[in-house]
């Protein structure tokens, strides 16, 4: 496998669940991020880790929690799923912190019912 | 706040270049700008970036302003398969983190 891999494609979810989306690295990259995609808000940054161990929050937390144990994985968790976490989610990576050049993955489409 | 403004839609016919526009007439001088698209609904995909000079790779060619206030993304020939929405973005290191701010982007739809 080489580059992004997330897990699951798609899930529907009932509200007040738990839920994790996993993302993986094979590049070594240091930094890696989440973003969700809304219909006309076009990606948001969600949280994001500049190397393992390290964590941070983007535009739009609320609601997730992320871990960075090592280089290649960083998933993140809905403590507690609403409706309003239906969107689709992107994993992204970076060589380094401090540059605009991400490679995503291919997408967490999660329906929160 | 958005960073850039992009149009919402633009048509190019098959074979034509594809010239999509982007104002950042708030860019500060450490700010990169770089061009992904979207296909579908795949993940984004990184096509280029520059500072203030003009740049060329496989893909496009962008065309930075003298002032760095906008920029044009050049797809010398269309072809279907570069029906995309194409996000422009600046990028900024600030605050300990990368802020990639993707807004809503240009859809370009290439017509047969």
């Amino acid at each position: 496998i080489a580059g992004i891999t997330q897990a699951p494609t798609s899930q529907i979810l009932a509200a007040g669940r738990r839920m994790t989306l996993r993302c993986t690295q094979d590049m070594r990259h240091n930094a890696m991020y989440w973003y969700r995609q809304d219909l006309g808000l076009g990606l948001r940054l969600i949280h994001y880790s500049n190397t393992a161990g390290t964590t941070g929050k983007g535009e739009v937390p609320d609601g997730y929690s992320v871990s960075r144990a090592n280089t290649d994985d960083f998933p993140l968790t809905l403590a507690s799923a609403v409706p309003s976490q239906t969107s689709v989610y992107f994993c992204a990576s970076s060589v380094i912190p401090n540059t605009g050049e991400l490679f995503f993955g291919e997408g967490s489409r999660l329906t929160v019912l | 706040d958005a960073k850039t403004t992009q149009p919402t839609s633009m048509d190019c016919a098959e074979g034509r270049a594809a010239n999509l526009p982007c104002n950042h007439s708030t860019i500060s001088g450490n700010e990169y700008v770089y061009w992904y698209r979207q296909i579908h609904s795949q993940g984004p995909q990184y096509i280029i970036h520059g500072l203030k000079n003009n740049e060329t790779n496989e893909m496009a060619s962008l065309i930075i302003t003298e002032d760095r206030k906008s920029s044009t993304l050049i797809l010398p020939h269309a072809t279907l398969r570069d029906t995309a929405v194409y996000y422009c973005i600046v990028s900024d290191y600030s605050g300990g983190y990368q802020k990639v701010t993707f807004g809503t982007g240009t859809k370009l739809q290439v017509i047969p």
